[in-house]
């Protein structure tokens, strides 16, 4: 089975731009989480989606939102950047049945973003 | 809540000598833990994990970890260190009832020749 896959791998913007990140779970999975990873913060949770419907979200501001469509295929997007959003986004997918404990999640190579 | 703390930032051992990376979970429940490596510029690939079966994991690349409620501690180790394993390491913990990993702060592992 191919991995999961991110869309665009590295991209740079400027403050009060917006950004939309793609996300291609592994075939199968209905689950796609997103995660930042910053030096000063680590990985940090912020969102999970399931058959279209957050499930869960993390402690980030509005700005940060996300999809999923039919075929699970996951977007986030960012409005209006901040310097602070330069983080490496990884998306992870999962089978997200919740029938075992400990479902393991699946990490793409992730979307570095640059905010100037 | 529940959380994880890795114990060290950084590790240092030589090329085939014994790996030892520690962590220390908090859970209210019987918890469900990772190991996940990172290399450079890549995403997280998982190494084990411990589901509440055997306390024993053993993973890829030759690490293993041992869940010890007692000490409540996940500690990864590996007989001997290649220069390959040179990466950052996360112990998660997920969190009960969602589908929510909780990272520690990681540590990097260097491996010299």
């Amino acid at each position: 089975k191919a991995g999961v896959t991110q869309t665009p791998r590295y991209l740079i913007k400027t403050r009060g731009q917006q950004v939309t990140l793609s996300c291609s779970p592994i075939s199968g999975h209905r689950s796609v989480s997103w995660y930042q990873q910053t030096p000063g913060q680590g990985l940090q949770f912020l969102f999970e989606y399931f058959s279209e419907t957050q499930r869960n979200k993390g402690n980030f501001p509005g700005r940060f939102s996300g999809r999923q469509f039919s075929n699970s295929r996951s977007e986030m997007n960012v409005s209006t950047l901040e310097l602070g959003d330069s983080a490496l986004y990884l998306c992870a997918s999962s089978a997200g049945t919740g029938l075992f404990p400990g479902e393991t999640q699946y990490f793409g190579p992730g979307t570095r973003l640059l905010v100037l | 809540a529940q959380s994880v703390t890795q114990l060290d930032s950084h590790v240092s051992v030589s090329e085939g000598t014994p790996v030892l990376l520690r962590c220390n979970y908090s859970s209210s429940y019987s918890p469900s833990l990772f190991w996940y490596v990172q290399h450079p510029n890549k995403g997280l690939q998982l190494l084990l994990k411990y589901t509440s079966a055997a306390t024993l994991v053993k993973g890829i690349n030759g690490f293993e970890a041992e869940f010890k409620k007692s000490e409540t501690s996940f500690h990864l180790t590996k007989p001997s260190a290649h220069m390959s394993d040179a990466a950052e390491y996360f112990c998660v913990v997920s969190d009960q009832g969602t589908y929510k990993y909780i990272f520690g702060t990681g540590t990097r592992l260097k491996v010299l020749a």
